[in-house]
């Protein structure tokens, strides 16, 4: 079972514009990470936020969080075509969230930056 | 460093046959993870290992799937007999950390066709 989802499932932008994607998900959470999958590097890390934390930065990306919510954002500012790929959320539920110990995804949005 | 390594990338097989996956993990990272990837979904979570303990099964369809982390280190997912429906990728991550709680590094996984 899937826990989080994204939103939009698919957002085309130009290249230097700004992309939104937001991620919202049901259980409570120890922490929520963020994910890029394209062709040719399989999934990689991109940012995690614990739920104490509300806002964190890693160079051109920005992710917020809301747990009274139960929703995250992520920012890609300056967007380049090399974004171009899935983004994912997962959530690490831990002991309390009664799912799977493991992360969650939810099924990605796919971001298509045109040049 | 060298990341997650997994082999072998691609596999064709009719059904009902057995096929297994092989995935090594970054060196001293306890925690290993399986999970299965359908087309268009995010990530889904199959087994968790901490070191050679498999602490989180209770995704796995027991019937057909079987895996094992003998001496900690490397692992090997299995199914038999294989099904039309077990198509997708299967991933592999690691982490140094137990239970989600930090990121996790993926490999390139193993593209699964059953005919």
């Amino acid at each position: 079972s899937q826990q989080g989802e994204e939103d939009p499932q698919a957002l085309s932008i130009q290249e230097g514009e700004n992309a939104t994607m937001n991620c919202s998900y049901k259980t409570s959470i120890n922490n929520l990470q963020w994910y890029r999958q394209n062709s040719g590097r399989g999934l990689v890390h991109l940012i995690l936020i614990r739920s104490n934390e509300r806002e964190k930065h890693s160079g051109r990306l920005r992710v917020t969080l809301d747990t009274s919510k139960k929703s995250s954002s992520l920012l890609i500012t300056a967007s380049r075509a090399a974004d171009t790929a899935s983004y994912f959320c997962a959530t690490d539920e831990g002991y309390s969230g009664g799912g799977a110990d493991g992360l969650t995804f939810g099924k990605g949005t796919h971001l298509i930056i045109q040049p | 460093e060298a990341g997650v390594v997994q082999s072998p990338r691609y596999k064709i097989i009719e059904k009902k046959q057995p096929v297994a996956f092989w995935c090594n993990p970054i060196s001293g990272h306890n925690t290993l993870y399986w999970y299965l990837q359908n087309l268009g979904q995010g990530p889904e979570l199959l087994i968790r290992y901490e070191n050679e303990e498999a602490v989180d099964d209770s995704q796995l369809p027991k019937d057909r799937f079987s895996a094992e982390r003998l001496k900690g280190v490397d692992s090997t997912l299995k199914i038999q007999p294989a099904e039309l429906g077990d198509s997708a990728v299967y991933l592999c991550a690691s982490s140094p950390s137990f239970g989600g709680r930090d990121e996790q590094f993926f490999g390139p996984g193993t593209r699964l066709t059953v005919l």
